[in-house]
């Protein structure tokens, strides 16, 4: 099943702050979280596993809150280049190997 | 550049024909998975392949069709192509057959418009 992220879409001026939530209805392992830029190739940012620690990359951080099934992006003091459109993924195992679902995708555009 | 090869970058072509993609994983990296991402649809699992073999399959339609070679390259056929089916599909590679701990590393899609 696919996660759903929400917002859709957030409007930001250089040095705010943003969050980005992604939920699913089943338990969760681990999470995932992707940036795509208009035209390019996603870019991993970063792997959330269940019972592991905050991460966090420059001014990206998220959390991973397995008992609700949810992970959240923060984006803090944000910045031009942090403009794209972020995805979250949830795996889905069978007994061969594991689909990386998708949700639809957080459109955040940085203004000056 | 995440060092996963796709070709071609664009492909147009006609309605019922059928078209060849090509993927060349990261060195290393022995899983392979197909992505499908059209305007409304998002990024659309298709398949996984580890190490030749097919692993996870997602809603590939039956005119889709795909496999891993020895040297761990991969290629999607697409055939009977209908409008529905112009879209950008990824090709990412990762290590390992899990997800868990394995981040996928896109390449730079192939573009197709079926006309």
């Amino acid at each position: 099943q696919q996660p759903v992220q929400s917002p859709q879409a957030v409007i930001l001026r250089e040095g705010e702050d943003a969050v980005i939530n992604c939920s699913s209805s089943k338990a969760l392992y681990s999470v995932h979280w992707y940036r795509q830029k208009h035209g390019e190739a996603p870019i991993f940012l970063m792997i959330l596993l269940k019972g592991g620690e905050q991460k966090g990359h420059d001014k990206i951080s998220a959390s991973f809150n397995e008992k609700k099934q949810q992970s959240s992006l923060y984006l803090t003091a944000s910045q031009l280049s942090y403009s794209g459109t972020y995805f979250c993924g949830t795996e889905n195992y069978n007994q061969a190997g594991t689909a990386l679902i998708f949700g639809k995708g957080t459109t955040l555009s940085v203004s000056s | 550049d995440s060092g996963v090869t796709q070709t071609p970058k664009h492909l147009i072509t006609a309605t019922g024909q059928r078209v060849t993609l090509r993927c060349s994983p990261r060195s290393g990296d022995l899983s392979v998975y197909w992505y499908q991402q059209s305007l409304d649809q998002g990024l659309q699992f298709l398949i996984q392949y580890y190490n030749g073999e097919e692993r996870a399959k997602g809603n590939i339609l039956e005119r889709f069709s795909a496999q891993q070679f020895p040297d761990l390259h991969s290629e999607l056929n697409l055939s009977s192509l209908e409008l529905g089916d112009s879209a950008l599909y990824f090709c990412a590679s990762s290590v390992g057959v899990w997800t868990d701990n394995s981040p996928l590393h896109f390449g730079n899609g192939t573009r197709l418009t079926v006309t």
